[in-house]
């Protein structure tokens, strides 16, 4: 079974360009999930989606950030302008629902904004 | 205080040591506790669930101790297998889990 896909999984940009990331969760799976990982910081949440809706977006870092899920098999995670201390892990997740116990993350995007 | 603590290591064991590492949470209301795995470069898979009761699976044994909130995972007879950084993670009776920043293992020949 094809587990959670991401693209890409390398992304180099510069500093003020727009970057987009790809996620396509599980099929059948409910919940999908926006981490970043960082060594300082570990994983955070940033968002994350109930059936395609938005339920809490508290961890995305400010306004430069945002994230959509059009559909089931579908989610981005857009940031404009990109800025350095951006560059990290970002994986996107993905649960059947329910208490979202367990999760499957997928390779998840090595970002780096120079 | 973090949601979620643990101590990042290095722990350095050889082969067939038994290793032991802890985790705090701060929010008595948590209901649901777990560890995952993340080896190096991949990304982080579930290893097991903590009950209130302990579990075991094969060589790893977790732990909850509620009235002191934190968790243990034990692993005996460590192979070089096992090296990898270690997840604490912990639902505090919310929709979203919460990670702790790992601890890394390095069991060396």
């Amino acid at each position: 079974d094809a587990g959670v896909i991401q693209s890409p999984r390398h992304e180099v940009t510069e500093m003020g360009q727009e970057v987009t990331l790809r996620c396509k969760p599980i099929s059948g799976h409910n919940s999908l999930f926006w981490y970043r990982q960082t060594m300082m910081r570990g994983l955070e949440l940033l968002i994350y989606f109930n059936n395609n809706v938005p339920i809490d977006d508290s961890g995305m870092p400010e306004d430069r950030f945002s994230a959509k899920m059009p559909n089931a098999s579908f989610s981005t995670l857009k940031i404009q302008p990109s800025e350095p201390r951006d560059s990290a892990v970002y994986f996107c997740a993905s649960s059947l629902g329910g208490n979202n116990e367990k999760l499957f993350f997928g390779s998840g995007t090595q970002l780096s904004v120079l | 205080r973090k949601e979620v603590e643990q101590d990042p290591g290095p722990f350095n064991v050889p082969e067939g040591a038994t290793v032991a590492f802890n985790c705090t949470y701060s929010n008595s209301a948590s209901q649901s506790f777990f560890w995952y795995r993340q080896d190096c470069r991949k990304e982080p898979k579930l290893l097991m669930s903590v009950y209130s009761s302990g579990n075991e699976d094969g060589r790893f044994t977790a732990q909850l101790n509620r009235a002191s909130q934190y968790i243990s995972l034990l692993i005996r007879d460590s192979k070089l297998s096992d090296s990898a950084t270690y997840l604490c993670v912990v639902n505090p009776n919310t929709d979203k889990l919460i990670f702790g920043t790992g601890t890394r293992l390095q069991v060396f020949p």
